[in-house]
């Protein structure tokens, strides 16, 4: 099957200092990429879809300009964490859709934040 | 009202047993229903999924679907104790629902 890579697989930075988390599909093209949020013992929340070449679509609750995505390219996105702060200690997981069902959305490894 | 609710257990089996994994749902609008295998630290891994009602088999793994009753099931036959994960469950319509997981153990 395709595969998502994401790096770094886990980060621990300082209260307000900011975090790039990369997501690659390494060999397919991505229409849309999404990008979760799982706390322990939680589901998976979307925080925001993004395409290649516009702007993302945030889910009610989530702040644009506190989660940065760009996709700049169909086989990258980067979710950008600004002034980290304790509460935003999470696995982020993406994942990466080429089109129609649920058997083209392949997902990350994830990367475990942990914000001090 | 959640979108998804699952039972996050834990659930321990000996091994060989028979699990049962099950979610409800709210949204009659769902289409697709989905349930993913995630190990400890990392992204989920598509098990099966399922288009509208019914059943699906594939292997040790069965998927079943009563729209009707919003519920959905996974069962899984002879279960090993490397199909010890965290199961998810997860709905779409024009986005995709996860349920919180059912962590499992199959004890050898």
């Amino acid at each position: 099957g395709a595969v998502v890579s994401q790096h770094p697989s886990w980060v621990i930075c300082k209260s307000g200092t900011s975090v790039k988390i990369e997501c690659r599909s390494l060999d397919f093209q991505a229409t849309t990429m999404f990008w979760y949020r799982q706390f322990p013992k939680q589901s998976l929340m979307l925080m925001a879809t993004s395409n290649e070449g516009s702007k993302a679509t945030y889910e009610q609750g989530v702040e644009k300009d506190k989660f940065l995505i760009n996709h700049a390219s169909l086989t990258l996105s980067t979710l950008t964490v600004t002034s980290a702060h304790p509460e935003d200690s999470s696995f982020y997981i993406c994942s990466a859709n080429t089109a129609g069902g649920p058997d083209t959305q392949y997902f990350g490894p994830g990367t475990r934040l942990t914000v001090l | 009202q959640k979108e998804v609710e699952q039972d996050p257990g834990p659930l321990s089996v000996p091994e060989g047993a028979i699990v049962s994994l099950n979610c409800t749902y709210s949204n009659s609008a769902f289409q697709y229903f989905m349930w993913y295998r995630q190990y400890s630290r990392k992204g989920p891994e598509l098990l099966m999924y399922t288009y509208s009602s019914g059943n699906k088999e594939d292997g040790r793994f069965t998927a079943q679907v009563d729209k009707s009753s919003k519920y959905i099931s996974l069962f899984i036959r002879d279960s090993q104790p490397s199909d010890s994960a965290t199961y998810l469950c997860a709905m779409s319509g024009n986005q995709f629902y996860f349920g919180t997981g059912t962590s499992l153990t199959v004890i050898p």
